[in-house]
């Protein structure tokens, strides 16, 4: 069966551009969740959503992150315009009852 | 509020050596879960266990044990007889059984290193 898909795996951008990160949870899972990840701050839960309604997203760091989920086997995180300090690894997991799937990562570079 | 503390930042073992790593948590929750979740090198996050705080019998899988005392608020993983492979990065991770939260509350990790 397949994992949570994210795409891409990587980016780099500069700064000022915006970049939109895409996950592809597991089939017939109803939460999906957005994390990043950096050297100083750890695993950090930006927002999640159940059954395609957002649900919490105090983790947002700004109002330059935005997510949405469309349909149930399509999540989008976007940023704009991004900045250097948004460099980090953008994780996406789903799942059914309580443990969660991740995917592979998205490594983000902002120049 | 909840907190996971993963006191051991990083170990240093030599291949074939048994490893404990610790987890300490606190919550206020009377019912929750636990997890270990690996991330080796090449980056993604693999899920090893989950256990929930009404068991607290001891699980093995393999060359892995957990270890869970709810008296101490402990739920430590044991590597037995370690490999190379086994070198990544281990997170500790925490969400409540009851209500709609469904966050998972991480500790900071402990990076194992398996020397040959």
């Amino acid at each position: 069966d397949a994992g949570v898909i994210q795409s891409p795996r990587h980016e780099v951008t500069e700064m000022g551009q915006e970049v939109t990160l895409r996950c592809k949870p597991i089939s017939g899972h109803d939460y999906l969740f957005w994390y990043r990840q950096t050297m100083m701050r750890g695993l950090e839960l930006l927002i999640y959503f159940n059954n395609n309604v957002p649900i919490d997203d105090s983790g947002m760091p700004e109002d330059r992150f935005s997510a949405k989920m469309p349909n149930a086997s399509f999540s989008t995180l976007k940023i704009q315009p991004s900045e250097p300090r948004d460099s980090a690894v953008y994780f996406c997991a789903s799942s059914l009852s309580t443990t969660q799937y991740f995917g592979p990562g998205t490594r983000l570079l902002v120049l | 509020a909840q907190k996971v503390t993963q006191a051991q930042t990083e170990i240093s073992v030599v291949e074939k050596e048994d490893v404990t790593l610790d987890c300490v948590y606190e919550t206020r929750d009377t019912t929750y879960y636990l997890f270990w979740y690996k991330q080796p090198p090449s980056g993604e996050l693999v899920f090893l266990i989950r256990r929930n705080s009404f068991d607290e019998q001891n699980e093995i899988s393999g060359r892995y044990s957990w270890n869970f005392q709810k008296s101490t608020s402990s739920f430590n993983f044991t590597i037995t007889a370690s490999q190379v492979v086994d070198s990544a990065v281990y997170f500790c991770a925490l969400t409540p059984m009851e209500g709609s939260a469904r966050q998972l509350t991480f500790g900071s990790g402990t990076q194992l290193t398996v020397l040959p």
